[in-house]
């Protein structure tokens, strides 16, 4: 059965600094993907990984997926308050359609 | 465009009562999604049609949880009688479908969820 977990549940941060969100899954899978959720707000696509060593990055964010290590990590550089939400993980079961999530993330960045 | 929306987007009820939840989809997505999050857990998948058909069911909990997708287009989870487990977001999506497979190779998009409170 295909797991996700996802660490830390909870990150307090202050602004400029930075930090790391893991994700680790426990079989094959073709693609992940990275959703921010602000409350109350649809999931939002912040980025798909679909190959070893892919890495994408939007302003602060950047994602990386390691295939071999069942690893995906989401890299903030110094922080601002606008990224304060929730961030999830997911990954597709290969040959279905379901997006098999982690348990979220949940950002707080303070002055 | 429109994107994926839902209703209500809070609904309180009392424990034994009946809830429908309603998804419209983006115009033109066959797949359909329902997902649900319980307080504190992950998201977890209940159901995928691939427009009205049921592709996929093995995430709903019982048989109190009813969906439909009449004529391919929008969707409508029911819960009946609701129990205070089944108290959470339930979270709407859609994709294209590319291809023969038929599985998603397409991105999902999200509606804002629905939040149900049994009490």
């Amino acid at each position: 059965e295909l797991k996700v977990e996802q660490n830390p549940l909870f990150l307090s941060m202050q602004e400029g600094k930075n930090y790391t969100i893991y994700c680790n899954y426990s079989t094959t899978s073709d693609r992940l993907y990275w959703y921010r959720q602000d409350p109350g707000k649809s999931l939002e696509s912040l980025f798909v990984l679909l190959s070893n060593g892919a890495v994408k990055q939007e302003g602060r964010l950047m994602a990386s997926l390691d295939t071999k290590a069942r690893l995906s990590t989401l890299h903030i550089t110094a922080a601002v308050h606008d990224l304060s939400a929730t961030y999830f993980c997911a990954v597709v079961r290969f040959n279905t359609d379901k997006l098999i999530f982690g348990t979220g993330t949940r950002l707080q960045v303070f002055p | 465009e429109a994107g994926v929306t839902q209703f209500p987007s809070h609904s309180v009820i009392e424990k034994g009562q009946t809830v429908t939840l309603r998804c419209d989809p983006i115009s033109g997505h066959d797949n359909l999604y329902w997902y649900r999050r319980v307080m504190g857990k992950e998201i977890k998948f209940l159901l995928h049609f691939v427009k009205e058909s049921k592709q996929d069911e093995s995430g709903m909990p019982n048989n109190r949880f009813l969906a439909e997708r009449t004529g391919g287009t929008y969707s409508t989870l029911k819960v009946q009688p609701a129990e205070l487990e089944d108290s959470g977001v339930y979270f709407c999506a859609s994709s294209q479908v590319l291809g023969t497979g038929g599985f998603m190779n397409t991105e999902a998009f999200f509606g804002q969820g629905t939040r149900l409170t049994v009490v």
